[in-house]
């Protein structure tokens, strides 16, 4: 089954908008949850991660928003721009442990 | 400039046919990765390799196998039991296995003719 779930599946934004992307887990082992950034015909790139230690993390126009009683974390794009406009994965993993990955978002910010 | 190189970019899979898909890193990374993506199923963990010699399979191990003779190698071989070959193969390595930063290849994306 689907370790981590991520919505929406589709993200249409104007320019200068905020973008969010949610993601959600169950087990409660995880540790350390990534997002990576993907374009067209490219593999994807880390752009943010967190542990649970902290409730936000903030890099530049992107931030994480983490409820670990919730068991769910969040991207929030600030001022999002064209050039933002890719596929968007959430992950998690436990110690020494492989990465689960969500289904992406993919994003589109309309000039 | 180090980073990380797959081969070819497109490649096609006539029927009942094994093929290997490169994966290279200059990183001087101990672990490395092959992920399938399908759209809307997001990346999902093939084998991994911590160390050479030793390969681990992942969720979706059936139909393909690897080999680690190299560090810097990590070639994937998509077998003919392999029934529904067609997605996108991203290759990625790690520092090592706690939770460090993957780093991904450009892929190769698989066709059946």
């Amino acid at each position: 089954q689907q370790q981590v779930k991520q919505s929406p599946q589709s993200l249409i934004v104007q320019k200068g908008g905020i973008s969010i992307i949610n993601c959600a887990y169950e087990n409660t082992a995880f540790d350390y949850f990534p997002w990576y950034q993907q374009f067209p015909g490219k593999g994807p790139a880390l752009l943010i991660a967190i542990r649970p230690d902290v409730s936000e993390k903030k890099e530049g126009r992107f931030t994480i928003s983490f409820n670990k009683s919730a068991k769910q974390f969040s991207l929030h794009i600030m001022d999002s721009q064209p050039g933002d406009s890719a596929t968007y994965f959430c992950a998690a993993s436990m110690p020494r442990n492989q990465f689960y990955f969500g289904t992406g978002t993919s994003l589109t910010v309309i000039p | 400039d180090g980073g990380i190189t797959q081969s070819p970019k497109y490649l096609f899979r006539k029927e009942g046919q094994n093929v290997t898909l490169s994966c290279e890193q200059n990183l001087n990374h101990d672990a490395m990765y092959w992920y399938r993506q399908d759209p809307g199923q997001g990346l999902r963990l093939i084998y991994y390799s911590q160390i050479v010699n030793d390969f681990q399979k992942g969720d979706i191990a059936e139909g393909y196998s690897v080999s680690r003779e190299k560090k810097e190698s990590f070639p994937l071989t998509v077998t003919s039991a392999q029934k529904n070959p067609t997605a996108f193969y991203l290759c990625a390595s790690s520092i090592g296995l706690i939770q460090e930063t993957q780093y991904f290849g450009p892929g190769t994306r698989l066709l059946v003719l």
